[in-house]
């Protein structure tokens, strides 16, 4: 049992390039979020889906287009990248929005440089 | 709004001493709180959870934390620190109707042997 996957594991990037950020879960959550980690600051929530088909924005969404074209993939996409968007990313699933605990991918490792 | 407070940066403890961790919440209605630990360069591990019932919460490793409703607080204790409890630890809180996991900004533990 897998849980949750995020691929990859580490990313450099060049200022102004895009990529997606991939998760996929296996326990056929409903829920589903990303967060990025900074020092100091937690984890801040960027975007979060409730069910497939649906995403709302979460503290700190600026700069991040999200997807969740099935009930197992939710990915995340900077569309171009810039230095501040250098931090640790995490997916993370629950069962639904009355869940009593989220299940966390191991993270992203993301440079922009 | 929910918010979660962690007032210390850092805990430093002497192995086999007691070790607490602070952590305070704001919400509307009931909380749901968690502990998560995330060791370097990991993850992040699911410690333990309060939703009801109990006020002291028994958990992973020996962590336990108490919910006391009347000082908005949920701290983390462990009787007898080990070495290998150096990590960052987040206070979690979900409201009971809401959707998102809101984090704290972490407390880095240090038990120096």
């Amino acid at each position: 049992n897998a849980g949750v996957t995020q691929t990859p594991k580490f990313q450099v990037l060049k200022t102004g390039q895009s990529m997606t950020l991939q998760c996929a879960q296996d326990m056929n959550h409903n829920s589903m979020y990303w967060y990025r980690q900074d020092p100091g600051m937690g984890l801040r929530l960027i975007y979060y889906s409730a069910s497939e088909g649906t995403t709302d924005k979460g503290e700190v969404p600026n700069g991040y287009n999200v997807s969740r074209l099935n009930k197992r993939e939710f990915s995340l996409r900077l569309e171009s990248a810039a230095p501040s968007q250098t931090s640790v990313y995490f997916c993370a699933s629950a069962p639904g929005p009355y869940a009593t605990e989220a299940f966390f991918g191991q993270g992203t490792r993301l440079t922009v440089v | 709004a929910q918010s979660v407070a962690q007032p210390e940066d850092q805990v430093n403890v002497a192995e086999g001493n007691p070790l607490t961790v602070k952590c305070t919440y704001s919400v509307s209605g009931n909380p749901y709180l968690f502990w998560y630990v995330q060791y370097p360069n990991r993850g992040l591990q699911f410690l333990l959870k309060y939703i009801t019932g109990d006020n002291l919460v028994k958990g992973s490793y020996g962590f336990e934390a108490e919910f006391n409703k009347s000082q908005t607080s949920f701290h983390l204790k462990k009787p007898s620190a080990l070495v290998s409890d150096s990590a960052l630890y987040f206070c979690v809180l979900k409201g009971n109707y809401g959707q998102n996991f809101v984090f704290g900004p972490g407390t880095r533990l240090s038990v120096l042997p």
